[in-house]
């Protein structure tokens, strides 16, 4: 069946960094535009980053520009977000998502999420 | 950056009465040329991530029962739940997908009365 399992999560500290991944199955990975959401504790939802099925074409919420990287390699079916300088208020939990084709979609998988807790 | 706006933040409604959640985006997410409203409606249960329940502000997607319902044009758009059914308590979500940044309503929690 179609699943989205993310990785990578932890307890960092301001300053630092971390790589999440998501590894997808039960699609063609290689079609389909990927996101990343994200959800702080008690919060709503927040879209940090997309990127295009071919991975030529990305976009960033403003907070994470030049902090985060999304990317992905088809070949493994996998999808990143590299995260540096790492803020508290990126304290959250962070979802791989699919689009239903790509950025002007809606998001029709979501894998279960990974924590990521920003903490001196 | 479109805002989008839910009301009310939380509501309660008896089982098997008629739920409604309204979403207002701060500019038209209409698109002429396709005649498409690009607003999504998700619904989360604690403990769990989001689920796609409406995209294209009506079309209700495969599996989603048929109490659930989108209406809507431009920038004001509703959510309706017929018959509300104990297991429809959850968060729900209004999405706009017109532009990015991708904005999400701030969310209505849904209860039983």
């Amino acid at each position: 069946q179609v699943q989205l399992m993310e990785s990578g999560g932890g307890v960092v500290q301001p300053g630092g960094s971390l790589r999440l991944s998501c590894t997808a199955s039960g699609f063609t990975f290689s079609n389909y535009g990927m996101e990343w959401v994200r959800q702080a504790r008690g919060k709503g939802l927040e879209w940090v980053a997309f990127i295009r099925y071919d991975g030529s074409n990305k976009y960033y919420t403003d907070s994470v520009k030049g902090r985060f990287t999304i990317s992905r390699d088809n070949s493994k079916n996998t999808l990143y977000l590299q995260m540096d300088s790492l803020r508290t208020e990126d304290t959250a939990v962070y979802y791989c998502v699919k689009t239903i084709r790509g950025v002007n979609d809606a998001l029709d998988m979501w894998g279960q999420g990974t924590m990521v807790t920003v903490s001196s | 950056d479109i805002v989008m706006t839910q009301s009310p933040d939380s509501l309660a409604v008896s089982l098997g009465e008629r739920a409604t959640i309204n979403c207002k985006s701060s500019q038209s997410i209409f698109y002429s040329s396709n005649n498409k409203n690009y607003l999504a409606w998700y619904q989360q249960k604690p403990g769990q991530p989001p689920k796609l329940l409406i995209d294209w502000a009506s079309t209700r997607k495969s599996g989603v029962p048929d109490r659930f319902s989108g209406s809507g044009s431009g920038t004001d758009f509703t959510l309706t739940i017929s018959s509300l059914q104990a297991e429809d308590v959850a968060f729900y979500y209004c999405q706009q997908y017109y532009n990015t940044p991708i904005t999400f309503g701030q969310g209505t929690r849904l209860d039983i009365k």
